[in-house]
């Protein structure tokens, strides 16, 4: 299985710029989505293949990252961002993701 | 609008067969595919397997000789059925659509399921 490998936490302060990581095991193409959860809620899509901006998301998130390593930044990042943020892919069967960043703010 | 609403039992019994629905609206089971996907509490998402638009089901390999997705699209419903559950099963469990892109862009708010005596 492929395995996405994330940094377990980060800790940033409102107004300044994120990058979450995210490495695969094996190539994914641009099959790599990004989702953002809060607590006692489900999953919510931000970004898609990549660097597609979902419905909805506001455009201070963005995505980018080809093959085995991609990036979800948010610029500027916002009290309300503070969520666990997965990576997910979809080019090699079984569909795995990653165990989540948790993102605090100060 | 596309919903998705998962429901079946809070508690389960270790050894017995875990039952849950997912009911959708909003769009056609013909049409997108619906996977399962669970989560332990505090940790990270597992996909457990797909009902394709198809008809036809895939399964992780972990669970593959546990689980058991089907569907009844009259009634716009995708069902999972797992067996022997352990403690370590205890979580909770999402349905999710699937887009062509592969994403998943709609999720049900998620059943939790405890598994004990």
């Amino acid at each position: 299985d492929t395995v996405l490998t994330q940094s377990p936490a980060l800790a940033v302060s409102p107004g300044e710029r994120v990058s979450i990581s995210c490495r695969a095991s094996e190539g994914v193409n641009s099959y790599m989505h990004w989702y953002q959860q809060k607590p006692g809620q489900q999953p919510k899509l931000l970004i898609y293949k990549a660097s597609n901006l979902a419905s909805g998301v506001p455009a201070r998130f963005s995505g980018s990252g080809s093959g085995t390593d991609f990036t979800l930044t948010i610029d500027p990042v916002e009290a309300d961002d503070t969520a666990t943020y997965f990576c997910q892919q979809s080019w090699n069967d079984p569909y795995t993701f990653g165990a989540g960043t948790k993102l605090e703010l100060k | 609008q596309v919903q998705l609403t998962e429901s079946g039992p809070g508690l389960v019994h270790p050894s017995e067969t875990l039952s849950l629905t997912c009911t959708v609206s909003g769009f056609s089971l013909t049409g997108y595919s619906v996977y399962w996907v669970r989560q332990p509490s505090g940790k990270g998402l597992e996909w457990m397997g797909r009902m394709r638009y198809n008809g036809d089901t895939s399964y992780n390999s972990a669970l593959k000789s546990r689980l058991s997705i089907s569907r009844d699209t009259s009634k716009n419903q995708v069902f999972l059925k797992m067996n022997s559950l352990q403690t370590d099963d205890t979580g909770t469990y999402y349905c999710t659509r699937a887009r062509y892109t592969t994403d998943f862009d709609y999720w049900g708010q998620g059943v939790m399921v405890t598994v004990s005596s």
